[in-house]
This record gives structure tokens, C-alpha cells and sequence, in this order.
């Protein structure tokens, strides 16, 4: 049982570059969650999804969008990097009726 | 959402109890109060969730007011490896967000030294 593991750990992007996080879980969760973590700072949550095929913007949305196409995937895309988007990013998941949340290992990235 | 406030950072020594505050003055009724521990390089990790009186786990307790306003979560006898940050999250049963949403503050810095 992997839990929530996220694809890439690492990356370097130039300015202006486009990627995709990949979050994948599989404890069949209805709630998946990206967040950004900047140095000293806590976790700000960029979008949210409460179900397949849903998704939600959440405290600092701008320069991202997300896609749940599959209960199992939550995709998170910058379409055009920017320097203020080098962070380390999470994802997270949660089932109904559950109280914890559950987090992934966390990708690094930086936008020269 | 409940806003919640908590000390930026605290510092211990190995074998002491800590206790962390946290203030929610504008507490829902229906809300719950869940605390997140988070290592360097890490995803947090949930710790233990409460909504009235004392909650306690093999990790912590939790201790809550009648009036609910605020929460403090107690470490017993600390040792340098729970040196991490901790989140106090007000909101529904569900991992301690509301509505879908999971809003993490800044959490509280814990150094333990020995």
C-alpha cells in the first residue's frame, strides 16, 4: 500500500517552461488537495478536489490549474513557470468519514 | 473558517512536557479541532483531533476548554526527535477542514534540545 506518492521529487524549470505534478493515491480517497510550502512559511492549499471529476481553487490559486479525471489522480499544472512558483509542493488525500488527511512526500521545484 | 493563532515558535529540553496553545475565538459549533505535526522535508502527519474535554493517544493529548475557544495540545516528555512543526486546524470532522477545504496557519516552530 503506497499511500500518496507524487511524481516528480525534483525539478528545474526555466522561466516561461510548463509541467505537471502528478499526485496518485490508493486508498480509494474522495478528497485530494495541493499545497505549496515556501521556506519558513506553513502550507498554503492551491486547489482542492472533493470527487472525481471536481476540483476547487483554494487560498493561492493563481498560475495553476488542476484536473481530477480519475478518483485516484490529482494533476497540478503550471502552464507557464515563473521564478515565484519555486516551491515545495504536496499533495494530499482523505476518505469520507475519516479525520486524518494523508500527506505525500513532497516535490521540489525550482523555476530559474 | 475558523481563524486560528498559535505561537510561532517554542523551544524545550529532552524529558519535558510541552504544551502548545491554540486560540479559535470564532469556533463553529459543529467544528473540531485537529493538530498536524510536520518534520523537515516531510507532509505533515496527523496527531489527534478533539472536539470537547481531553482527548488523548499514544502521541498526545488534547485538551479543550468548555467554552472551546481554545485547545492545547501536550507532548509528554519530549525527545529531540519530536522537533518539528505543529498545526492547529479548526473545522469539520473530516481531517479538520471545512466544506472540502484543509487551511493550514503557520504553524509552531518546536526545537527540543538536549
Amino acid at each position: 500500500n503506497a499511500g500518496v506518492t507524487q511524481t516528480p521529487k525534483f525539478r528545474v524549470l526555466k522561466t516561461g517552461q510548463s509541467m505537471t505534478l502528478l499526485c496518485a493515491q490508493d486508498m480509494n480517497h474522495e478528497y485530494m488537495y495541493w499545497y505549496r510550502q515556501d521556506p519558513g512559511m506553513g502550507l498554503r492549499l492551491i486547489h482542492y478536489s472533493v470527487g472525481e471529476g471536481t476540483t476547487a481553487k483554494g487560498e493561492v490559486p493563481d498560475g495553476y490549474n488542476v484536473s481530477r479525471l480519475k478518483k485516484q489522480n490529482f494533476l497540478l499544472g503550471l502552464e507557464s513557470a515563473a521564478p515565484s512558483q519555486t516551491s515545495v509542493y504536496f499533495c494530499a488525500s482523505g476518505g469520507q468519514g475519516r479525520t486524518e488527511a494523508f500527506f505525500g512526500q513532497g516535490t521540489r521545484l525550482t523555476v530559474v | 473558517l475558523a481563524k486560528t493563532t498559535q505561537p510561532i515558535s517554542m523551544d524545550s529540553y529532552e524529558g519535558q512536557e510541552v504544551n502548545i496553545t491554540c486560540s479559535h475565538n470564532n469556533i463553529a459549533t459543529n467544528d473540531y479541532i485537529t493538530w498536524y505535526q510536520q518534520f523537515p522535508s516531510q507532509g505533515p502527519r496527523f496527531i489527534i483531533q478533539g472536539y470537547k474535554t481531553k482527548v488523548t493517544n499514544e502521541v498526545a493529548s488534547l485538551f479543550i476548554p468548555a467554552d472551546r475557544k481554545s485547545s492545547t495540545l501536550s507532548l509528554p516528555r519530549v525527545s529531540l526527535s519530536d522537533t518539528a512543526v505543529y498545526y492547529c486546524l479548526v473545522g469539520g470532522r473530516r481531517y479538520g477542514g471545512s466544506q472540502g477545504n484543509l487551511i493550514f496557519g503557520k504553524g509552531t516552530k518546536l526545537s527540543v534540545k538536549p
